[in-house]
């Protein structure tokens, strides 16, 4: 069964740090390019971060550039969202997803398989 | 970056009912474009890519259309399990790639 599983969600105090994971299973993750997306309480979804599937690239949104970073483990088919300096506006549900792509003339992206996300609260 | 509006942002309906929603690009983003479904407590659900293909296992009253900065998400046949929040999403070229606000259908 294809799966993603995040952990390393919790409670954090403003200006801490947190690691989360996100393990997969199921597919070849080296294949694979991967993302991080989130959701406020009560709020729509941000798009968070994007890891090519060797980890070459790299694209962050502005709202976290500069305090988050992201990586990938392919022996350990896991990826990895460090998060500094964390602003109470940082909680959230984060999800990790899988992106795939189908050449259709042109190369489409979708994100198609999803975790069940790990929640961050940021607060003294 | 390129924002994206979907309409209405809310919506109340019956079962039985076409229901369709609209997603418009600020800048032409010729089909990549993606909708998606989400019910409360759960991770977001893929239903449709590159504007209008169906992602696979999901019902065919489903459908999507439109290319560069109007899109729509349709239900043909409203169904009890459909009632959700979707979102689409613009995934042209590289990152950032933006999600709508979301648009709520709730039960009339």
């Amino acid at each position: 069964e294809v799966q993603l599983v995040e952990s390393g969600g919790g409670l954090v105090q403003p200006g801490g740090s947190l690691r989360l994971s996100c393990a997969a299973s199921g597919f070849t993750f080296s294949s694979y390019e991967m993302n991080w997306v989130r959701q406020a309480p009560g709020k729509g979804l941000e798009w968070v971060s994007y890891i090519s599937s060797s980890g070459s690239t790299i694209y962050y949104a502005d709202s976290v550039k500069g305090r988050f970073t992201i990586s990938r483990d392919n022996a350990k088919n896991s990826l990895y969202l460090q998060m500094n300096s964390l602003r109470a506006e940082d909680t959230a549900v984060y999800y990790c997803a899988r992106i795939s792509m189908v050449a259709k003339g042109y190369y489409y992206y979708y994100m198609d398989v999803w975790g069940k996300g790990t929640t961050v609260t940021v607060s003294s | 970056d390129i924002q994206l509006t979907q309409s209405p942002s809310f919506l109340s309906a019956s079962v039985g009912d076409r229901v369709t929603i609209t997603c418009r690009a600020s800048q032409g983003i010729s089909s990549y474009l993606a909708w998606y479904q989400q019910k409360p407590g759960k991770a977001p659900k893929l239903l449709i890519y590159a504007a209008s293909t169906l992602q696979s296992g999901v019902p065919s009253r489903f459908s999507g259309s439109g290319s560069g900065t109007e899109f729509t998400l349709t239900i043909s046949s409203l169904q009890p399990e459909d009632f959700a929040t979707y979102y689409c999403q613009q995934l042209n070229s590289y990152p950032p790639w933006t999600f709508g606000q979301g648009t709520k259908v709730e039960i009339k």
